[in-house]
């Protein structure tokens, strides 16, 4: 079946530094990769997503890469802060009905001041 | 703009006893519709999905059912509760055809 991986499950950095979260996918036909940002006791919220007819997609400090030979898809957070600390969930849509999202396990991240 | 509304925030219920969990969407039509389920300090599990009134699909199968009884109304119920039912109870909205998902503010359910 459909399969997202999803590491680290926990990530710790300085508060200036960069951060990285990897996932990678089993089905060759997927396009559209999320990933969402729940804050403690919150509803994930999407922060950021990328199609499959590109390679990378920026918004102010995170950015998304994609590539499709291997099934990988990145998130990079740079010059943490705080505030982003929270858990990450990266996503894939599977082909098939209902176009339903599979989920990563979540990595936590937590930036130190 | 669109919203997603769930009720009631926080339940606290006995093991047993019954439930039922309303989310309403606003400011879209026929929308596919989406029930996650989150264990404390877990993932997203998906539990059932609609893409039309009285259309539903399960993922898990289990002690809840899920129904569609208008186009922007989706609820999740159950019988008898059981202590494994406890956690944060997610309902999500997407366009049909669209891919983004939007999650509303989720229930938090404690079963004692």
């Amino acid at each position: 079946g459909e399969n997202v991986e999803q590491h680290p499950s926990t990530l710790s950095v300085q508060e200036g530094d960069s951060a990285v979260i990897k996932c990678t996918y089993s089905d060759s036909a997927s396009n559209y990769f999320p990933w969402y940002k729940q804050e403690l006791g919150k509803r994930p919220q999407l922060i950021i997503d990328i199609r499959s007819n590109v390679g990378e997609k920026k918004d102010q400090r995170i950015a998304v890469t994609l590539n499709k030979t291997a099934k990988h898809f990145s998130l990079h957070i740079t010059e943490t802060q705080p505030e982003d600390s929270a858990v990450y969930f990266c996503a894939a849509l599977f082909s098939g009905s209902a176009r339903q999202l599979t989920f990563g396990s979540g990595t936590q991240l937590t930036v130190l001041p | 703009s669109q919203t997603i509304h769930q009720w009631p925030a926080t339940l606290v219920q006995p093991v047993g006893s019954p439930l039922s969990l309303e989310c309403t969407v606003e400011g879209t039509s026929n929308p596919n519709l989406y029930w996650y389920r989150q264990a404390a300090g877990r993932g997203l599990q998906l539990l059932f999905y609609s893409v039309g009134i009285g259309q539903i699909s399960s993922e898990v199968p289990q002690n809840l059912s899920a129904s569609r009884p208008q186009d922007r109304q989706f609820i999740l119920s159950s019988k008898k509760l059981l202590l494994s039912d406890s956690g944060f109870y997610l309902c999500a909205w997407q366009n049909t055809g669209g891919n983004e998902q939007f999650f509303g503010p989720g229930t938090r359910l404690t079963v004692l």
